[in-house]
């Protein structure tokens, strides 16, 4: 258990609809990162929040959108879902200070089967 | 951040040590290489990161050229449960994590 935890673990959907992808972070983690996994992609940075606030965006298409809590658990809102979003989704957390930071802590991801 | 080159692919004996080597001819000077490794479909675990000095730790060791262009990850004593797609990143400390392609590691017995 590396301290990520990401619900649900499966998410089997049809095309067109909205989904959530929850994740909360490691204990003291201030900053959540979502990316995209899928086979011929690879890991795809999707966007990151810090505190509550948006930090970074990659490749986050506008049908999906995310944001993070102020008990910093983060939600990934997927919607007018297509069959190319089927994919893994992976939440990563971090203590991310402006003074240093380390690794990420990745969770074991929610796999998204779009239908 | 800057780009990274690894070999697609490489065997290991078990037992051996694997090294993994990494090109980055482009780092900035407050850029740091990272290494992580993913399992089948796991989530990417930490290996291990430096900035200049060569750094070792429980799982590996990490040694960085004097110019900083390449590095190599050494996994002392490789088993079965290391076999994985190997990804060495570099980036800002404080910045996101891009991950290439990295190099599927297949250690046999």
């Amino acid at each position: 258990d590396s301290g990520v935890t990401q619900t649900p673990k499966h998410l089997i959907t049809a095309t067109g609809q909205r989904v959530t992808l929850r994740c909360s972070p490691r204990s003291g983690d201030l900053s959540v990162y979502w990316y995209q996994q899928s086979l011929d992609q690879g890991l795809q940075f999707l966007i990151q929040y810090y505190n509550g606030e948006e930090r970074a965006k990659g490749n986050i298409l506008e049908r999906f959108s995310a944001q993070q809590f102020p008990d910093l658990h983060s939600e990934l809102n997927l919607s007018s879902l297509e069959l190319g979003d089927s994919a893994l989704y992976f939440c990563a957390s971090s203590v991310q200070s402006r003074t240093g930071g380390g690794g990420y802590t990745f969770g074991s991801g929610t796999r998204l089967t779009v239908v | 951040d800057a780009k990274t080159t690894q070999p697609p692919s490489m065997d290991c004996a078990e037992g051996r040590a694997a090294n993994l080597p990494c090109n980055h001819s482009t780092i900035s000077g407050n850029e740091y290489v990272y290494w992580y490794r993913q399992i089948h479909s796991q989530g990417p675990q930490y290996i291990i990161h430096g900035l200049k000095n060569n750094e070792t730790n429980e799982m590996a060791s990490l040694i960085i050229t004097e110019d900083r262009k390449s590095s190599t990850l050494i996994l002392p004593h490789a088993t079965l449960r290391d076999t994985a797609v190997y990804y060495c990143i570099v980036r800002v400390n404080t910045g996101k994590l891009i991950f290439g392609q990295g190099t599927t590691l297949q250690v046999k017995p």
